[in-house]
């Protein structure tokens, strides 16, 4: 299975509330990333987070990483109409050959205007 | 501009027909890698590329082979193509294996 698992698969919101989605994985991590995909488009990376750091902010992206918990969740607060997309976390793990990645299933996000 | 390009972007061909798709990025990144994605399965890796002349599995290398004989293009070729190999392919580069990826914009595949 897959070793980055998103939660929940969809998600559906008024613009101007915030979307949170998770992201669980099994094995330790070296980091985690998250990356957003427009339907039928390449993935565009938002936030990387080291296995040490616990938060980190981008604009309206919010990342926070539990690696006691092995999971790590993505806050986009204020949503528009324009967040609408899927969300993807994806992991390298230690000790495994680096340049390996592994991504999740994904959230579709869905704002409605 | 900073990008990563795939051809073709779209490809219909029958099963056994020898096919590549080609991946080129003008950042000078080391690393480079390549995904399927399928519906209810996410992005899986197939194999990636740390440097020239550099590859290794990722995932799902069954059925695929790639080739890194200079720094900038890691084309994807599929010997005998099979319908299970119908999907949604991306590319991607970064400075290296650990760093934020950019994706090109995808090459659809159906094998009939």
């Amino acid at each position: 299975s897959q070793q980055g698992e998103e939660d929940p698969q969809a998600l559906s919101i008024q613009e101007g509330e915030n979307a949170t989605m998770n992201c669980s994985y099994k094995t330790s991590i070296n980091n985690l990333q998250w990356y957003r995909q427009n339907s039928g488009r390449g993935l565009v990376h938002l936030i990387l987070i080291r296995s040490n750091e616990r938060e980190k902010h981008s604009g309206r992206l919010r990342v926070t990483l539990d690696t006691s918990k092995k999971s790590s969740s993505l806050l986009i607060t204020a949503s528009r109409a324009a967040d609408t997309a899927s969300y993807f976390c994806a992991t390298d793990q230690i000790n495994t050959n680096a340049g390996k990645s592994t991504f999740g299933d994904g959230t579709t996000l869905t704002v409605k205007p | 501009e900073a990008q990563v390009t795939q051809n073709p972007r779209y490809l219909i061909t029958v099963t056994g027909k020898k096919l590549t798709v080609t991946c080129s990025q003008n950042m000078n990144h080391e690393y480079m890698s390549w995904y399927r994605q399928d519906p209810g399965l996410g992005l899986r890796q197939i194999y990636y590329s740390m440097n020239v002349e550099v590859t290794d599995k990722g995932d799902v290398p069954e059925g695929y082979k790639v080739s890194r004989k200079e720094k900038r293009n890691f084309p994807l070729i599929l010997e005998s193509p099979s319908p299970n190999q119908t999907s949604l392919y991306f590319c991607a580069s970064s400075e290296d294996g650990n760093q934020p990826q950019h994706f090109g914009d995808g090459t659809r595949l159906s094998i009939l």
